[in-house]
């Protein structure tokens, strides 16, 4: 079955500092991956989506993620970290790409940022 | 574009009495999706319609829960009778091209 593992249920880092939050996923197939964020008492927001060629992809407010289907992995990365970047964020997967079906979502991570 | 539309953001009502919440789609887009968010159980995922057809409805509790989508403008969600246990925030949304979705804000609401 289809599944998405978040590995870090909460992480902190410094202000300016680099991040990177982690996923994994199950799929037989290439997967269409994305990655949400959502801030305290907002809905989700979603950040970037990957569906095919370069597997490195940009997002909205700096984020990027890779994707390495050798890991089965699209981890979410930031060069620098901004105090309104605290958050949580979601990965999540496609399981049937190209027609409308649901995603399954993970766990989220917890993202708090240190002044 | 408004996005997602969801009506009413916040609800409190008492256990046993029917509540509905209302999602407004993104003109245009063919499928809708209805979530349940809690702290314990994470994002789930209840029912989710294409061309206002329910798809699956797996993840709907049990039959106090029940959807609509009489037109591809307007889903409802009705929990009746409600109970304490099924105070949640309430998410809908809608389909991208690449499966993407688009989230409504939410309804909080808390059953006493």
């Amino acid at each position: 079955a289809q599944s998405v593992t978040q590995p870090d249920i909460h992480i902190t880092v410094s202000e300016g500092a680099s991040l990177e939050l982690r996923c994994n996923y199950s799929y037989g197939a290439t997967p269409y991956l994305f990655w949400y964020v959502q801030s305290p008492g907002q809905g989700l927001q979603l950040l970037l989506k990957y569906f095919s060629g370069d597997t490195l992809v940009q997002g909205i407010k700096g984020f990027e993620a890779e994707f390495k289907r050798s890991q089965s992995s699209f981890n979410l990365r930031k060069p620098s970290v901004h105090w309104s970047d605290a958050a949580e964020y979601f990965c999540a997967v496609g399981v049937t790409p190209g027609s409308q079906g649901n995603l399954i979502f993970g766990k989220g991570t917890k993202l708090s940022v240190k002044p | 574009d408004a996005g997602v539309i969801q009506s009413p953001r916040h609800e409190v009502t008492e256990m046993g009495q029917e509540v509905t919440l209302r999602c407004k789609p993104i003109s245009g887009h063919n499928s809708l999706f209805w979530y349940r968010q809690t702290m314990m159980r994470g994002l789930e995922l209840l029912i989710y319609f294409n061309n206002n057809v329910p798809i699956d409805d797996s993840g709907m509790p049990e039959d106090r829960f029940s959807a609509k989508m009489p037109n591809a403008s307007f889903s409802t969600l009705k929990i009746q009778p409600s109970e304490p246990r099924d105070s949640a925030v309430y998410f809908c949304a809608t389909d991208g091209a690449y499966n993407e979705q688009f989230f409504g804000p939410g309804t909080r609401l808390t059953v006493l």
